[in-house]
């Protein structure tokens, strides 16, 4: 089956810790996204990438790193640099061109502060 | 930059009738793409409609149409025979066609509209 990966679903970090989210897919898409979502909130955009190796920052990107070493994955380190993390995360893919484009969603990872 | 804005943070419509959500975007570019996006509790985000710039021809999908108004640039989302089931959060969303290079691929979001179906 294809699709998008996101682990773990709930995770904790003490104030102070670094904490990466997985994101894994495996529908051979170019561009991958990190939002995060507040409570009654839209989805803010951290990070994309478009390409292995290459990534643009988004609007809340302050705190937040990523990395492109392949293409199925794009995983997303929470900083002690962020000073409110606890929030929803949610991971996409896309082809940004062609007939049948489309962002392609996890199902989200659940961040706690403790 | 890109911006997209939802004027309407909740609506609630009654069940078997229509409703329209709102959406409007700004963008310089010619070649994009514009997505409605379903919410339920369970947080999982399931496209509803998409439609590309280039077709003039309005998206339909079931019960779900939009109209899509280029030059206004407009995107609204017409629901018709409501269900309970479509209670959620609906997204309007735009992404920049192309090749890579520049703000091509950039998925932008906006803030949502929380639909009600009452019985």
């Amino acid at each position: 089956d294809g699709g998008i990966t996101q682990s773990p679903k709930y995770l904790f970090r003490k104030e102070g810790q670094n904490v990466t989210l997985s994101c894994e897919q495996n529908l051979n898409h170019d561009a991958m996204y990190w939002y995060r979502q507040d409570p009654g909130q839209g989805l803010r955009l951290i990070y994309y990438s478009q390409i292995v190796n290459d990534f643009q920052k988004g609007d809340i990107a302050e705190g937040y790193s990523v990395s492109r070493e392949k293409k199925e994955s794009f995983p997303l380190t929470v900083t002690s640099a962020q000073k409110n993390p606890t929030a929803f995360y949610l991971c996409a893919s896309s082809h940004y061109q062609g007939m049948n484009t489309e962002a392609f969603f996890g199902q989200g990872t659940r961040l706690t502060v403790v | 930059a890109q911006t997209v804005t939802q004027s309407q943070p909740e609506m609630s419509v009654q069940e078997a009738e229509t409703v329209t959500l709102s959406c409007t975007y700004d963008t310089s570019e010619n070649n994009y793409y514009l997505f409605w996006y379903k919410q339920p509790p369970s947080r999982q985000m399931i496209l509803v409609i998409r439609q590309e710039a280039y077709k003039q021809q309005n998206a339909t999908e079931n019960r779900f149409s939009v109209n899509f108004q280029k030059a206004a640039k407009s995107f609204s989302l017409k629901i018709s025979d409501s269900q309970l089931g479509d209670t959620a959060m609906y997204f309007c969303a735009f992404m920049n066609g192309g090749n890579y290079g520049g703000s091509q691929g950039n998925l932008i979001f906006g803030k949502g509209t929380k639909l009600s179906v009452k019985p």
